[in-house]
């Protein structure tokens, strides 16, 4: 039973370009979790989505990022014109079902944006 | 803000000592969860204590939960090299639908 799967591990952008993070959740969860970590920092929530429904977005900003996950397919994270502030790891986490069960992670996608 | 805090914020010892990290929240909770992360990797899942839980073991971790001073720690007994990592505390807030992580104890473990 594979992990949650995130990719591309490593990402590099340049200022304006769109950056497309993808994570495909364990097998038969249906919850998914997006967060951002600094380095040196906690992971900071983003979004919450259960499949074709986002949940709790508040984490997100308002302009130029969006997730989806769709009925089939991987949960996405957009980023549209990236900025150096962007530079991040992403990580993803998926979980069978909510009301706060453990919730399993990906190994990330680091982005960098030159 | 974050919901939860983690003390301290960096954390050294020898192997063989035991190591404790404390979590302060500031709503209620359903449950708070700690997890590891090893440099430059994701996170994994240690531990889950419910609000009804005031104590909980396994393995070489110790987690306790004072819902009155809304606090956890986390106690690592018998500290081994591979146990440097990060630590972070996560609550499950009550009515809410999210993890939400403090800013996490980096933890070394000297040889």
């Amino acid at each position: 039973n594979a992990g949650v799967m995130q990719n591309p591990r490593h990402l590099v952008r340049r200022r304006g370009q769109e950056a497309r993070l993808r994570c495909s959740p364990m097998k038969g969860h249906s919850h998914v979790y997006w967060y951002r970590q600094l380095p040196e920092e906690g992971l900071k929530f983003m979004v919450y989505l259960q499949k074709e429904n986002i949940i709790d977005e508040s984490g997100m900003p308002k302009e130029r990022f969006s997730a989806e996950f769709p009925k089939e397919g991987p949960s996405i994270l957009r980023i549209q014109q990236v900025v150096r502030g962007d530079s991040a790891a992403y990580f993803c986490a998926s979980s069978p079902r909510d009301r706060g069960r453990p919730a399993f992670f990906g190994q990330g996608t680091r982005l960098t944006v030159v | 803000s974050q919901q939860g805090e983690e003390d301290p914020q960096a954390l050294s010892i020898q192997e063989g000592e035991n190591a404790t990290m404390n979590c302060s929240y500031k709503t209620s909770i359903n449950n708070l969860q700690w997890y590891r992360q090893n440099s430059g990797r994701g996170l994994v899942h240690l531990i889950l204590i419910r609000s009804n839980e005031r104590e909980k073991h396994s393995g070489r971790l110790r987690v306790t939960l004072d819902t009155s001073k809304k606090s956890s720690s986390l106690l690592i007994t018998a500290s081994r090299a591979a146990d440097t990592a990060s630590y972070f505390c996560a609550t499950f807030v009550r009515g809410a639908q999210k993890l939400v992580f403090g800013q996490g104890t980096r933890l070394t473990i000297n040889p």
